[in-house]
This record gives structure tokens, C-alpha cells and sequence, in this order.
């Protein structure tokens, strides 16, 4: 029972350089969402999914993209990397919307120099 | 937009002692969940809660929505209920809102 797996769990990168953060859920669930916590602050939306092929922005979107092609994977993607994108990203999953409890992966965490 | 704010930001207690946690929304909200992330910085559902009252073992906690406040209720602390605690509402449909969070500290 693997819930929601994100992987890598670290990763250090340099300024303009693009990457890909993965994330996995094995519960057919329909909603998922990426989150940033910068130190001392909760959590903050980025991009959600309502399901495949359905994508939204959250609260801090610009400079991340997202895609959904399937219900299990919803990757998160850093075209131009910058020091302020630096931080722990989570992925969550809920099986409906309107706030049925959100399941989180362990977080990846990011530093970019 | 919504404000979500949690009180105290800072608590330390002795094992064995109650604490009361406080998350104050500024608007109408369609749902609200409590969140406890550990010293190794997993996120732990706690409880999913947009009204009313639900007890899990030593953890409570209580929403009144026509008030704008929920209170998550720990007895008898733990060294492991260590962490920051989170609350988190649903604005709209999807969008989880989370507040600054309490952080705690269960002293042995």
C-alpha cells in the first residue's frame, strides 16, 4: 500500500536548469495537488488536478507546469530553475474534491544555487 | 482571499499536560482539515472536520463554522505529539488554504 510516492526525496540544482518532480498515487484517487512549505510557513498550493487531463493554478503557480495524462501521475515541472523556487514541495491526493481528506507523499526537498 | 490564522504560533508543554491549539478563518469555508507534521516532516491527517465535534484517542478537536474557529484539543502530551500542527481550509471546491501552523514542543 504505497498511498503517495514522491520521488526524488532530494535534489540540488542549479540556476536555469529545468527538472521534474514525480509523484505517484496507487488509490485511484481523482484529485491532486502540488504544495511548496518554505521554512516557518505552511503550505502553499501550486497547481491541481481534478483529473486526468484537467489542470489548475493554485496560489503560487508561475514558474512551475504541470500535466495530468493519467489518474495515478501528476509530475511538476521547473522549466528555469531559480534560488526562490528552493523549498520542500509536497504532492497530495484526495479521492473527491471539495475537501475530502488530502493524502501527502513524504516531500522532495529542492535547494537550487 | 481567505486568511487562516493559528494561535499560539509557539507552545512547549511537560508530558502529561493538555493543550488547547486555535484556527481562525476569515470567511465562509466549505471544509476544514487538521494536519500534524512530525520532526521528519511527514504530514499526518488528523481530522477532517467542517463542523462539529470528533474525538480520536487523545486528540480532539471542535469547528464551529458559523464562528469561523476550529480548536484541536491534545491531552495528555506526549513527547511524540512533538511537530507543527496545521489547519488547512477549502475555499471554494479545491483549493486547500493552510495556515502558519503551531509549532510544539513535548518536553520529557
Amino acid at each position: 500500500n504505497a498511498g503517495v510516492t514522491q520521488t526524488p526525496k532530494f535534489q540540488v540544482l542549479k540556476t536555469g536548469q529545468s527538472m521534474t518532480l514525480q509523484c505517484a498515487q496507487d488509490m485511484n484517487h481523482e484529485y491532486m495537488s502540488w504544495y511548496r512549505q518554505d521554512p516557518g510557513m505552511g503550505l502553499r498550493l501550486i497547481h491541481y488536478s481534478v483529473g486526468a487531463g484537467i489542470t489548475d493554478q493554485g496560489e503560487v503557480p508561475n514558474g512551475y507546469n504541470v500535466s495530468r495524462s493519467t489518474t495515478e501521475d501528476f509530475p511538476l515541472r521547473l522549466l528555469s530553475a531559480a534560488p526562490s523556487q528552493t523549498s520542500v514541495y509536497f504532492c497530495a491526493s484526495s479521492y473527491g474534491t471539495g475537501g475530502l481528506p488530502q493524502h501527502f507523499g513524504d516531500g522532495t526537498r529542492l535547494s537550487i544555487l | 482571499g481567505i486568511q487562516v490564522e493559528q494561535s499560539p504560533p509557539d507552545l512547549i508543554l511537560q508530558e502529561g499536560a493538555n493543550s488547547t491549539l486555535r484556527c481562525n478563518f476569515s470567511d465562509s469555508v466549505n471544509n476544514l482539515q487538521w494536519f500534524h507534521q512530525n520532526p521528519w516532516g511527514q504530514l499526518i491527517n488528523l481530522f477532517y472536520i467542517p463542523s462539529g465535534t470528533k474525538q480520536n484517542g487523545r486528540l480532539s478537536a471542535t469547528t464551529v463554522a458559523t464562528e469561523r474557529y476550529s480548536l484541536l484539543y491534545i491531552s495528555s502530551s506526549q513527547t511524540t505529539d512533538s511537530g507543527v500542527y496545521f489547519c488547512a481550509v477549502v475555499q471554494g471546491t479545491y483549493k486547500y488554504i493552510f495556515g502558519t501552523g503551531t509549532r510544539l514542543k513535548v518536553l520529557a
